[in-house]
């Protein structure tokens, strides 16, 4: 059963940059075949894509964050990464990991981990 | 980019009810859609893929159906834990753009 886990600050600074682990058990990220993910969701609101990465590095990201966002892969640690740049309180959201299959759904996700922008 | 609208964004039904909530895409996606429960402080779980394949373990009560920029979701018969919002999401092609989420109430 694979199962994922978020990990980073609760907390960042206005203009700072939001950084995220995601922790993968039960799976190895460097099989292939799926699409590790990051996923928002501001309070109370509905579910915002954030991107993707595959094993091989390859990104895709949300037009409207794309100039402020990275996710990279460590294939060694089974984690990949979430870095959001020049947050503001507009950034506040519960961030999600998942793991999406080759044909885009999400079939497993982590618990999500609220991330508060305020100085 | 392809927008996904659901409709309604709110309902309330009975218990017993047959529920039906939309979801429409901008552009046709062929049945590249997949629906998801959110229940309240919860993750959000997938229900359905390829638009009208349940995922293995969800109640024979759920449904999907539509093809192109059209797709439905149904409960036959609402049951009281089936409280949730609802959101659609398409996967043809990135960014993998979710629908804004139908919040389900009981009466």
């Amino acid at each position: 059963q694979v199962q994922l886990q978020e990990s980073g600050p609760g907390l960042v600074k206005p203009s700072q940059t939001l950084s995220l682990t995601c922790t993968v058990s039960g799976g190895s990220i460097s099989s292939g075949g799926y699409y590790w993910s990051w996923i928002r969701q501001h309070p109370g609101k509905g579910l915002e894509w954030i991107g993707y990465i595959y094993y091989s590095g390859s990104t895709y990201y949300n037009p409207s964050l794309k100039s402020r966002v990275t996710i990279s892969v460590d294939t060694s640690k089974n984690q990949f990464s979430l870095k959001l740049s020049s947050v503001t309180a507009a950034d506040t959201a519960v961030y999600y990991c998942a793991r999406g299959f080759s044909s885009g759904y999400y079939g497993y996700w982590g618990q999500g981990t609220l991330v508060t922008v305020s100085s | 980019d392809i927008q996904m609208t659901q409709s309604p964004s709110s309902l309330s039904a009975s218990v017993g009810d047959r529920v039906t909530i939309t979801c429409r895409a901008s552009q046709g996606i062929s049945n590249y859609l997949a629906w998801y429960q959110q229940k309240p402080g919860k993750v959000p779980k997938l229900l359905i893929y390829a638009a009208s394949t349940l995922q293995s373990g969800v109640p024979s009560r759920f449904s999907g159906s539509g093809s192109g920029t059209d797709f439905t979701l149904t409960i036959s018969s609402l049951q009281p834990e089936d409280v949730a919002t609802y959101y659609c999401q398409k996967y043809n092609s990135a960014p993998r753009t979710f629908g804004q989420g139908t919040k389900l109430e009981i009466k």
